[in-house]
């Protein structure tokens, strides 16, 4: 099974809907990301925690809300979404401690019509 | 803030060699990740270097030059499953005033051609 799973995989919503991406690790790790990848554009940070009463906005959160439910899931929303946030979601998840590297879920491809 | 440069697509052969180059710029530094990316996959982890020097895990080899803001990936023995993304990404140190996160690259497109 893999260690960081995403739901849905794909999604397909018109402008001005509400949308939620799921994000659940095993791995039990504190901190977890979501970032988002758009061609020629690297992975941009949304959200990040660092535990569940610990969250941060990253260098693109407007438009995005998010929520840490337990140490395990972090959720990540679109209150209305809107044609350009049209791109791929990750989440990601880091122990914290030593070189604390990023585990990556299989992504989130967005369409917003 | 930071700034990271890494080159938009490079183009090799089979069983050849590559190095994939990464310059940054950063009011502090903690740390440069490799990560390989297969297209509408996700990232997973190559390699990570803090102190001055090479790194070598198998095929791959990362070295580090923090003095000249400067980091490469070597690719040996070049394999068709090789063609992917390969994004370079540095972590500041958490005095710097920015974000304590990771600051990717764009990314660089290799293709490996038989």
């Amino acid at each position: 099974d893999a260690d960081v799973t995403q739901t849905p995989r794909n999604r397909i919503t018109k402008t001005g809907k509400r949308i939620m991406l799921e994000c659940s690790q095993t791995k039990g790790h504190d901190r977890m990301y979501w970032y988002r990848q758009d061609p020629g554009l690297g992975l941009r940070l949304i959200y990040y925690s660092f535990d569940v009463k610990d969250i941060n906005k990253g260098e693109i959160s407007d438009g995005y809300s998010v929520s840490r439910q337990a140490q395990a899931k972090f959720s990540l929303s679109l209150e209305s979404a809107i044609p350009n946030q049209t791109a791929l979601y990750f989440c990601a998840t880091s122990e914290g401690q030593g070189r604390d590297t990023q585990y990556f879920g299989p992504g989130t491809r967005l369409t917003v019509l | 803030g930071q700034n990271i440069d890494q080159p938009t697509e490079m183009t090799a052969t089979e069983g050849a060699i590559v190095q994939i180059n990464c310059t940054y710029q950063t009011s502090g530094f903690n740390g440069l990740f490799w990560y390989q990316q297969h297209a509408g996959e996700a990232p997973t982890f190559l390699s990570y270097n803090v102190l001055d020097g090479l790194e070598e895990k198998g095929r791959f080899s990362s070295f580090l030059s923090r003095s000249k803001g400067y980091s490469y990936l070597l690719l040996k023995e070049l394999q068709m499953k090789d063609s992917a993304s390969y994004l370079c990404a540095v972590r500041p140190t958490i005095s710097s005033g920015s974000a304590r996160q990771l600051t990717f690259g764009s990314g660089t497109q290799l293709t490996v051609l038989p």
